[in-house]
């Protein structure tokens, strides 16, 4: 079965400090991969996804993330934090087979952000 | 254009009592989706509708039904609530023609008391 792995469920970086959130997926073909983020009393926003147009999937308010598939990850990175960019993210597949409508999510990376 | 719409924000219900939340999705949008968001489970599908009719369903008892109306606005009703319903429900739309991206809604609050 697809699913995603966040290797850490909390980050804490400082303001102007590059930003690294991890995520490995397990699926036997090419999934359908997304980061999406989540503030507080928010829904959730897409960041960004790939669907094996392009390895490396540029986002919204300069993230960006790699599909690396010989490493089965999808690692969103952003080269300099902002205090805006402290809420939590998901790394989320769309399962293999899905009618429709299904989103498989990560159990999401709490990132904070220093001044 | 608007995002998708959830009514109400928040809601407190005792158990045994029924619920029904509202969502609206961006108009044009024909697949409507529903997740819980728990702080131990994370975000889980609940189910998902496509033209009215459902098309995907999660792990989820028969106490929780939807409803697509024929402008897509979708309601869903949970029966004889228990206290482990207590969660942020979320609402997502899309096409619907394919798996894509879906667009969420701020949520609706249910704590259940």
């Amino acid at each position: 079965a697809q699913s995603v792995t966040q290797l850490d469920s909390h980050v804490s970086v400082s303001e102007g400090t590059p930003v690294l959130l991890r995520c490995n997926y397990s699926s036997s073909y090419s999934p359908s991969l997304f980061w999406y983020v989540q503030h507080p009393n928010k829904g959730l926003q897409l960041l960004l996804k790939y669907t094996s147009a392009a390895t490396l999937v540029k986002g919204i308010n300069g993230f960006e993330a790699e599909f690396k598939k010989s490493e089965t990850s999808f690692h969103l990175t952003k080269p300099s934090a902002h205090m805006s960019d402290a809420a939590e993210y998901f790394c989320v597949v769309i399962p293999l087979y899905n009618q429709g409508g299904k989103l498989i999510f990560g159990q999401g990376t709490e990132l904070s952000v220093k001044p | 254009k608007a995002g998708v719409t959830q009514t109400p924000r928040y809601l407190i219900k005792t158990r045994g009592q029924q619920v029904t939340l509202s969502c609206s999705p961006i108009s044009g949008h024909r697949s409507v989706s529903w997740y819980q968001q728990t702080p131990g489970q994370g975000l889980q599908f609940l189910f998902e509708y496509f033209s009215e009719t459902q098309r995907n369903k999660g792990n989820f008892p028969g106490r929780f039904s939807g409803r697509q109306f024929s402008n897509s606005r979708f309601e869903m009703n949970v029966s004889t609530l228990e206290l482990g319903d207590s969660a942020l429900y979320l609402c997502a739309s899309s096409w619907g023609t394919r798996p894509d991206e879906q667009y969420f809604g701020p949520g609706t609050r249910l704590t259940v008391t």
